[in-house]
């Protein structure tokens, strides 16, 4: 079974100002994926970044990197230069059988001025 | 291209009632995956359905059931409906590969 982490219930950023959210990950299985959402007020999930366990590299999105870590299992969002468009809550998810995503609880991230 | 739909936006339902919820899948998307969020429970998996097959459910009620049409589309239907009920339901959508779940804007459910 998949279990995601996430320990900041919530953050606050300055705009313009770099944050990183924190996901740690367990897995049986070989190869995976992890993935990013961002639900603003609205409810919509919006995809923002990939990370396949195999990448050589870390996944980059325009302003969101990861900082993908696979010894220590942890899979954190970088984003770069904060708006204020940017306050929502964030979610780190893993996908398990059958198209079945795992979420952590999620962090809601605030940008002020 | 055009995203994932679900229909209605929001509902307001009476304890007993029983509701259906739809979503319409991106084109030549197999797999829709049906999602619960409250904000007691976090996001919990209800089912997904590919190629009109339920490969995986969750654990909830038998209240709680599905069905995937031929075109993909699907819904969700919850009977006897609780207050604890009350939450935003996704669906995503998604080949049914492991990559890419494209989310639609959710259904608010309101029990009263």
């Amino acid at each position: 079974a998949q279990k995601i982490t996430q320990t900041q219930p919530g953050m606050f950023v300055q705009e313009k100002e770099a944050v990183t959210l924190d996901c740690t990950y367990d897995t049986s299985d070989p190869s995976y994926g992890l993935f990013w959402y961002k639900q603003p007020s609205s409810g919509e999930m919006i995809f923002l970044i990939y990370q396949g366990s195999y990448d050589q590299q870390n996944a980059t999105e325009g302003r969101y990197s990861l900082n993908f870590q696979k010894a220590r299992k942890s899979a954190n969002l970088v984003i770069s230069a904060s708006q204020l468009g940017d306050s929502a809550m964030y979610f780190c998810a893993i996908p398990g059988t059958a198209s079945k995503l795992t979420f952590g609880t999620g962090t809601r991230l605030q940008v002020t001025l | 291209k055009a995203g994932v739909t679900q229909t209605p936006r929001y509902l307001i339902k009476t304890r007993g009632q029983q509701v259906t919820l739809s979503c319409s899948p991106i084109s030549g998307h197999r797999s829709v995956s049906w999602y619960q969020q409250t904000p007691g429970q976090g996001l919990q998996f209800l089912f997904e359905y590919f190629s009109e097959t339920q490969r995986n459910k969750g654990n909830f009620p038998g209240r709680f059931s599905g069905r995937q049409f031929s075109n993909s589309r699907s819904e969700m239907n919850v009977s006897t409906l609780e207050l604890g009920d009350s939450a935003l339901y996704l669906c995503a959508s998604s080949t049914g590969q492991g990559h890419g779940y494209t989310f639609g804007s959710g259904t608010r459910l309101t029990v009263v």
